[in-house]
């Protein structure tokens, strides 16, 4: 199964926000509403972001949030901080009992 | 405070073997499914494999079935990665993660904790 479709790189300014489009199939991300996203600094393990779709775990800044529609998920970042740039991943259901990933987002801080 | 540590990467020769460890520390490791996650030199995040909390039912990614195998020993709080028939394309840091919901049996791809990372090289 081929990995979910993210955009190599997008950027912006501090206290800018930017959106990270995440693009799978109806195998996948259109038919579970089990999408979660991952930060991830260099060098560094990744970070659950958000699950379900929307979800934010407890310690999760509310600057980041989320959504879906059809085969698209996507993840907003408002009020960019220097510190928000990292590699972002998404991830889906992809039914019998296996998951898949994004290729991965490199966010850039200008 | 939840803890995971990989040990036994290596540098290993294709069609090699090896076995990677995780210890979990800091919750009831019994109630979670838990998992292996890699990412390759440069690249992205792969799910690798899954195995329940309670019955013992396993998952992998297609790329890995017949040669990996997952378990578990819930008295000693350890996952494992068996790694069969090793190609260079298994060269990655494997990453052992916790499920985020107590009680599945498979991967929602919620994972909640990571580990460091282990680094597996298959090459002659």
């Amino acid at each position: 199964q081929s990995a979910l479709t993210q955009p190599a790189s997008v950027s912006g300014s501090p206290g800018q926000s930017i959106t990270i489009s995440c693009t799978g199939t109806n195998s996948d991300v259109g038919s579970f509403y089990l999408v979660s996203w991952y930060q991830q600094h260099p060098g560094k393990a990744p970070k659950l972001l958000i699950y379900g779709v929307s979800k934010r775990p407890s310690g999760v800044s509310n600057r980041f949030s989320a959504s879906k529609s059809g085969n698209t998920a996507s993840l907003t970042i408002s009020g960019l901080q220097a510190e928000d740039e990292a590699d972002y991943f998404c991830c889906s259901y992809a039914g019998a009992s296996t998951v898949i990933f994004g290729g991965g987002t490199k966010l850039t801080v200008l | 405070e939840v803890q995971l540590l990989e040990s036994g990467g290596d540098l290993v020769q294709p069609g090699g073997s090896l076995r990677l460890s995780c210890a979990a520390s800091g919750f009831t490791f019994s109630n979670y499914a838990m998992n292996w996650v890699r990412q390759a030199p440069g690249k992205g995040l792969e799910w690798v494999s899954v195995i329940s909390s309670s019955d013992g039912s396993t998952y992998y990614v297609d790329s890995v079935k017949g040669r990996f195998s997952i378990s578990r020993d819930n008295s000693k709080k350890m996952l494992y990665l068996q790694m069969n028939s090793l190609r260079a394309d298994d060269t990655a840091v494997y990453y052992c993660a916790k499920s985020l919901t107590p009680g599945t049996t498979d991967s929602e791809g919620y994972f909640d904790y990571w580990g460091q990372g282990i680094l597996v090289t298959v090459s002659s």
